[in-house]
């Protein structure tokens, strides 16, 4: 159980286009979805935190217009990354809580974003 | 604001080899912690977890206890095999940051058999 996927597992894109992150929680809801970025070698930073129905919470230097997320329901969350450029190259981990629940994520596959 | 450390790697051991691997951590609040493990080509998955001081968290061999004098929250197993092969990053919550992680910066463990 608590199983969460994302897709597309890797994409490139040219610079200047914008992708779409799916997340799903596809045995549980999710009331709150976490999205992070990973680069190689380093630790999870945490992006944005995103409520169903309300608007995500970005943490301190993150363009909240550059990466849109969106939460509709209780078991999507995505991640859009608007006019990308080489930079925005990376690892992007979602993970999702359990409607209730305080302290355990459960962490997506993850999404390998290449730009050229 | 929280922060966590974790000791450098990679750490590279033969089968069998007990393993330690620190955690050190700062934070504003009163912390739970937490080891995940990733799993190459996986996601993370919670590993153990301990919510109070003396906290003792165990699964699959792995322990850590949560020791608040000395602000860490170590990893060890006795005999590890070529399966625990992973990236282990430790990492903290505390009430105000409404479950937000907070991640050291992982530890790749390769074992040999």
């Amino acid at each position: 159980g608590a199983v969460v996927s994302q897709h597309p597992s890797w994409v490139i894109c040219k610079s200047g286009t914008s992708v779409k992150i799916e997340c799903r929680s596809l045995d549980f809801q999710a009331t709150t979805m976490f999205w992070y970025r990973q680069f190689p070698k380093q630790s999870l930073m945490l992006m944005a935190t995103s409520n169903e129905g309300s608007k995500a919470t970005y943490e301190q230097g993150v363009e909240k217009d550059k990466f849109l997320i969106n939460h509709a329901s209780l078991t999507l969350s995505t991640l859009t990354v608007t006019s990308a450029h080489p930079e925005d190259s990376s690892f992007y981990i979602c993970s999702a809580r359990l409607a209730g629940g305080v302290y355990e994520q459960y962490f997506g596959p993850g999404t390998r974003l290449t730009v050229t | 604001g929280d922060s966590v450390t974790q000791m450098e790697g990679p750490v590279t051991l033969s089968e069998e080899a007990f393993l330690t691997i620190n955690c050190t951590y700062t934070a504003t609040g009163y912390p739970s912690l937490f080891w995940y493990v990733q799993y190459p080509g996986e996601g993370l998955q919670l590993l153990l977890k301990a919510t109070k001081a003396d906290d003792k968290g165990s699964n699959k061999g792995f322990e850590a206890t949560y020791r608040k004098e000395t602000t860490s929250f170590h990893l060890e197993k006795g005999s590890v095999q070529v399966s625990d092969s992973a990236v282990y990053f430790c990492a903290l919550s505390t009430g105000t940051s409404y479950g937000k992680l907070t991640f050291g910066q992982g530890t790749i463990l390769t074992v040999h058999p």
